[in-house]
């Protein structure tokens, strides 16, 4: 079954550092990827999907994940960390529909002033 | 517009007790999903709806049952709680099931058995 592993349960940065949030990902067909964010008190928002089309994935606030099948990662990434970011991140794989969709354990980002 | 409603918010229950998670859509969309977000292990599918009146299990069904009686209401009911079956529940809905389908969640609910 296709799974997802996120590297580091907590990332701390500072404000304006670059933010890399990891994620390597286990399928036995060609994945679907999604990045999800996650406020407190909140439900899950869609930061970003990959479907197949363009390898490098721009989504909202500023982030993008850039598929690498080689590696089988889909790493998230924002130039420029802003205290608003500081939420939990969820990396997440389907094979096939929403069904079948699997997330990952989350990593916490804490952006330090 | 409200999205999707959860209730309750939180809620304390003894074990081997009856309990109604609620969630209710205003979008009119056919998909219907439960999950459980447990620390460590991100979220997990209970249940999902692919349309009205149809149910399917997903990754952790055990001890939890759904039904969907019409396109808005996705209940989900724990015949007899358990204590680890303390968890945060989110419902969540997307228009059809395919993966370009957006998940859209509610703000959850915190249940603990004790």
């Amino acid at each position: 079954a296709q799974s997802v592993t996120q590297l580091g349960s907590h990332v701390s940065v500072s404000e304006g550092a670059l933010v890399l949030l990891r994620c390597n990902y286990s399928s036995s067909v060609p994945p679907y990827l999604f990045w999800y964010v996650q406020y407190p008190n909140q439900g899950l928002q869609l930061l970003l999907k990959y479907t197949s089309a363009a390898t490098l994935v721009k989504g909202i606030n500023g982030f993008e994940a850039e598929f690498k099948k080689s590696e089988t990662s889909f790493h998230l990434t924002k130039p420029s960390a802003h205290m608003s970011d500081a939420a939990e991140y969820f990396c997440a794989v389907s094979e096939y529909n929403n069904n079948d969709m699997r997330f990952g354990a989350g990593t916490r980002l804490t952006v330090k002033p | 517009i409200a999205g999707i409603t959860q209730a309750p918010t939180s809620q304390i229950l003894a074990a081997g007790r009856r309990m109604t998670l609620r969630c209710t859509q205003d979008m009119r969309h056919n998909a219907m999903y439960w999950y459980r977000q447990d620390l460590g292990l991100g979220l997990r599918l209970i249940h999902y709806s692919n349309t009205a009146g149809t149910t399917g299990k997903g990754e952790v069904p055990d001890g939890y049952s759904v039904s969907r009686a019409n396109t808005d209401d996705f209940p989900l009911t724990l015949a007899s709680a358990v204590p680890s079956q303390t968890s945060v529940y989110f419902c969540a809905s997307s228009v059809g099931t395919g993966v370009n389908e957006k998940l859209f969640f509610g703000s959850g609910t915190q249940l603990s058995v004790l």
